[in-house]
């Protein structure tokens, strides 16, 4: 049972232009949602997060959506520089029932072109 | 340094032996998951420690598996009677009190032959 989803299992754009990933999650218990960036043989790295109690917060060029009622959230980072090519991950917790435990995507590996 | 860190970063293993992983989180940071990647997925739960009590274990966490905090501050994993299955990338994580973001250290790949 996948309860959070990253349909795109790959995206490719150009430098300068805007990159946008998806997130979808099935579990209405979840209320707070995370992006991390992840290369090969590292460790996640915390990038922006949001509560359900809003439906936006940005840092930088990255901007994090959250839509409730269709279950879904997004990351645009504008505007994609080639050090942005990684794997991006959503993940979502419900910090009131389970400790906090991350429920992860299955990831989307972007790629930036100069 | 003052970010997590893991020891080894690599590990290769024959099938049937033992192996331990070590996590030493930011010290401020109460909160400590362990969590395990396999290719082409994202991070799965294992087992979660509030300082030394571990709270939460995934049913992911064989009885092969033992994870332990003995004075609230480094966290080990050990798995026993190692099995090819059990080849993946190996991540603790950590946060402090209520805050909701958690910090992931480099990881151990284990591999077992």
């Amino acid at each position: 049972d996948q309860q959070v989803k990253q349909n795109s299992p790959s995206l490719s754009v150009q430098e300068g232009r805007i990159s946008i990933l998806n997130c979808d999650y099935t579990n209405s218990m979840f209320d707070y949602f995370l992006w991390y960036k992840k290369y090969p043989a590292e460790g996640p790295t915390f990038l922006i997060s949001i509560s359900s109690i809003k439906d936006k917060n940005e840092d930088g060029r990255f901007t994090v959506f959250l839509n409730k009622s269709a279950k879904h959230l997004s990351l645009h980072i504008v505007p994609s520089q080639p050090g942005d090519s990684a794997v991006y991950f959503c993940a979502a917790s419900a910090p009131g029932t389970s400790y906090g435990k991350l429920t992860f995507g299955q990831g989307t590996i972007l790629t930036v072109h100069p | 340094d003052t970010g997590v860190s893991q020891d080894p970063r690599h590990k290769i293993t024959k099938r049937g032996q033992n192996v331990t992983f070590r996590c030493d989180p930011i010290s401020e940071h109460n909160r400590l998951y362990w969590y395990r990647q396999t290719l082409g997925q994202g991070p799965e739960f294992l087992t979660y420690f509030q300082n030394e009590a571990q709270l939460e274990k995934s049913r992911l966490l064989s009885d092969r598996f033992s994870a332990e905090r003995p004075k609230g501050s480094f966290s080990t994993l050990e798995i026993q009677r190692t099995e090819q299955g059990d080849s993946a990338m190996y991540l603790c994580a950590c946060r402090e009190g209520d805050q909701e973001t958690q910090y992931f250290g480099p990881g151990t790949r284990l591999l077992v032959l």
